[in-house]
Formats: C-alpha cells, sequence, structure tokens
C-alpha cells in the first residue's frame, strides 16, 4: 500500500529565505504527484502538478520536482513571503485510467511553513 | 466560477443524531470522492462515486453514506454520528482529460460530535 511521508512536519523560516519542503512515497508506481496548499479554514489548493514523465514544474517563486526512481519530490520556494504561510501536502495519484479506489488520491501528513516577517 | 461548494461550513452534533453534509460542483466533473483529515492522518478516503448512481467505497467507510442521484452533487450522511467522526470533511471532484487529472476541492466542513 502506498505511504506518502513529509519532513519537516512543520518548518519556520525568516522572511526572504528560499526554503525546501520533502515529500517521500514507498511506490514508484505513480501517474502524477501534486503539491497543494491548504490555509487554516480553507480547502486545499493545488500549486503544481507533475506527471511521472517529467522532472520538474515551475509557477512563480514554486519549483517541484520528482524522482520517481528514488520516490522523492521536493518543493522549492524562493524568496518565502508571509504570505506563504500554510501548511503544503503532496499527494500521488495512481493511474487515472485505473477504475474506482485506484484513482485515489495518497496524502501526507503535510508540512505546516511559518514564515515570519 | 468553477468550484466546489459544501454545506454546512461547521457543524455540531450529538452522538446518535443523523446528520447530512451536501456536496455540489459546478464543472460537470464524472468523479466525486469524500476525504476526512485527521492530525497525524493526513487526508484518507471515505467513500467515492465514478459517475451517477455508482458509488463505492474508499478506505474509511464504516459509519457513512453516499448518494449519486445526480452528477454534480455527492451528499455524504452519517446516520449515527459518534465522537470517532469528528473531523474535518473535504469533498473533491475531478475529470481525466488528456491523461491528465486534477483534483478541486472544497472549503471543507468541521464537523463536531459531542
Amino acid at each position: 500500500k502506498q505511504e506518502v511521508t513529509q519532513i519537516p512536519a512543520a518548518l519556520s523560516v525568516p522572511e526572504g529565505e528560499n526554503l525546501v519542503l520533502n515529500c517521500s512515497f514507498t511506490d514508484s508506481a505513480i501517474y502524477n504527484l501534486q503539491w497543494f496548499r491548504q490555509d487554516p479554514g480553507k480547502g486545499l489548493t493545488s500549486l503544481l502538478l507533475i506527471q511521472s514523465s517529467q522532472r520538474e514544474q515551475t509557477s512563480g517563486r514554486l519549483n517541484a520536482s520528482l524522482d520517481k526512481s528514488s520516490g522523492r519530490s521536493t518543493l522549492y520556494i524562493a524568496a518565502s513571503q508571509p504570505g506563504d504561510s500554510a501548511t503544503y501536502l503532496c499527494a500521488v495519484s495512481p493511474n487515472p485510467f485505473s477504475s474506482g479506489s485506484a484513482r485515489q488520491l495518497t496524502f501526507g501528513s503535510g508540512t505546516q511553513l511559518t514564515v515570519l516577517p | 466560477e468553477a468550484q466546489v461548494t459544501q454545506n454546512p461550513r461547521y457543524l455540531i452534533t450529538v452522538t446518535g443524531k443523523k446528520l447530512t453534509v451536501t456536496c455540489s460542483q459546478n464543472m460537470n466533473h464524472e468523479y466525486m470522492s469524500w476525504y476526512r483529515q485527521d492530525p497525524g492522518l493526513g487526508l484518507r478516503q471515505i467513500y467515492y462515486s465514478m459517475n451517477v448512481e455508482v458509488t463505492d467505497k474508499g478506505d474509511v467507510p464504516e459509519g457513512y453514506k453516499v448518494s449519486r442521484k445526480e452528477k454534480r452533487n455527492f451528499p455524504l450522511i452519517l446516520e449515527s454520528p459518534s465522537p470517532n467522526q469528528t473531523s474535518l470533511y473535504f469533498c473533491a471532484s475531478s475529470y481525466l482529460a488528456g491523461g491528465q487529472e486534477t483534483q478541486y476541492f472544497g472549503p471543507g466542513t468541521r464537523l463536531l460530535v459531542l
């Protein structure tokens, strides 16, 4: 059964720092990997989606990489800002052409990021 | 605006009193699912639906029911809530296009069962 781990569970950094969040998964047979952001009292917002054939995706100050063979992904945030404070979740999905529960996302427990002004 | 909506957003109830959490999406997505989120456990899937009238169990279905009579709605029903169902619940929907599947999540429903 797929397991997703995120380290660290919490991270506090001063504004302006570059930082890296880590995600590891046990079964490399994934279809894609998504990074989500969760703000208190709000739902999940998809930040980046990396297909299994890709190595990285970029959106603004965010860069996500994927090393499928080693079961790892990183989310790099450049020049962090207080507005980046949130919980960041990674989730892996199996082949979406599979049926039923085989399509479900497996989530990590998240990294709670605090960017201090 | 494309979105997934859930109601209510917050709910306090007592053990055994039936409740329903509604979920609706306006994106014509076929796949919908319910997750619960608990500290240290991440999000776990409760039920999912591949399409109208097609539903099945996820990882933690005990104590929950769902129905999918219309494509846009996927309510979560707790027939006899218990304190261990106190949690944060998320509804999600997705659409498969060009091999890509991105899931859209609702804002969450925080449930407290006394």
